[in-house]
């Protein structure tokens, strides 16, 4: 089985600029969820989509963050303006519906450095 | 807010000695609790599980201890060894449908196995 696959692996911008990441979820997987690590710190939910929907957006900085789940299988994370305390790695997860244990997978991440 | 602590940031072992996790949480509305491992470059990879009502799981040389009363868990590696190096992460999910899935992590221990 392909695991969670996420585009690209590392994102230098500078601040201000806007950067886009990729996820493709696992085949079949309804929902998922976008994670940001920050060095030193465990991964904190960003949103959590249920299909093509948004279920949970609370911890999302909605004025530069914003996230889509198109057809309900690839997703796409975006951040304008990036700002520096933005620097972190971007996981994306998937799993078979919104049960913690149902095939819970995260992809590599994407490292972004804002400068 | 929901918080999970985790403790000690970091963790020195000898090889084939014991290592030891410890995680508080504060919301009783968890009813899962996974532990993660993750290496660098890698997202976190389930290790273990468990339920409120179970006081241990036990899979291979990873155990978890859970008391409920004390709203406190912890990891247990029996025989560690240099492959276990890496970073692990406490986990817990919150109980209801429009909760089911999100993890809430602990800050992570950096373990160290030395040979």
């Amino acid at each position: 089985e392909a695991g969670v696959a996420q585009s690209p692996r590392y994102k230098i911008i500078e601040k201000r600029q806007s950067v886009a990441f990729w996820c493709n979820p696992i085949s079949g997987h309804a929902t998922l969820y976008w994670y940001q690590q920050i060095l030193g710190q465990g991964p904190k939910l960003l949103i959590q989509f249920q299909n093509n929907g948004v279920v949970d957006d609370s911890q999302l900085p909605k004025d530069r963050f914003s996230a889509e789940r198109l057809k309900g299988v690839d997703s796409t994370l975006k951040i304008q303006p990036a700002k520096l305390e933005d620097s972190a790695v971007y996981l994306c997860a998937s799993s078979l519906n919104a049960v913690p244990n149902y095939g819970y997978t995260f992809g590599s991440g994407t490292r972004l450095t804002v400068v | 807010q929901q918080q999970v602590k985790q403790s000690p940031q970091s963790l020195i072992v000898q090889k084939g000695g014991i290592s030891i996790i410890n995680c508080a949480y504060e919301n009783t509305a968890f009813d899962y609790f996974p532990w993660y491992q993750q290496f660098p470059g890698k997202g976190p990879a389930l290790l273990i599980a468990i339920r409120p009502d179970v006081s241990e799981k036990k899979e291979g040389r990873f155990t978890i201890s859970f008391n409920k009363s004390a709203k406190q868990f912890s990891l247990h590696i029996m025989d560690s060894q240099p492959g276990d190096s890496a970073t692990y992460f406490c986990a817990a999910s919150p109980q209801g449908y429009n909760q089911g899935g999100k993890l809430i992590f602990g800050q992570g221990t950096e373990l160290s196995v030395k040979p």
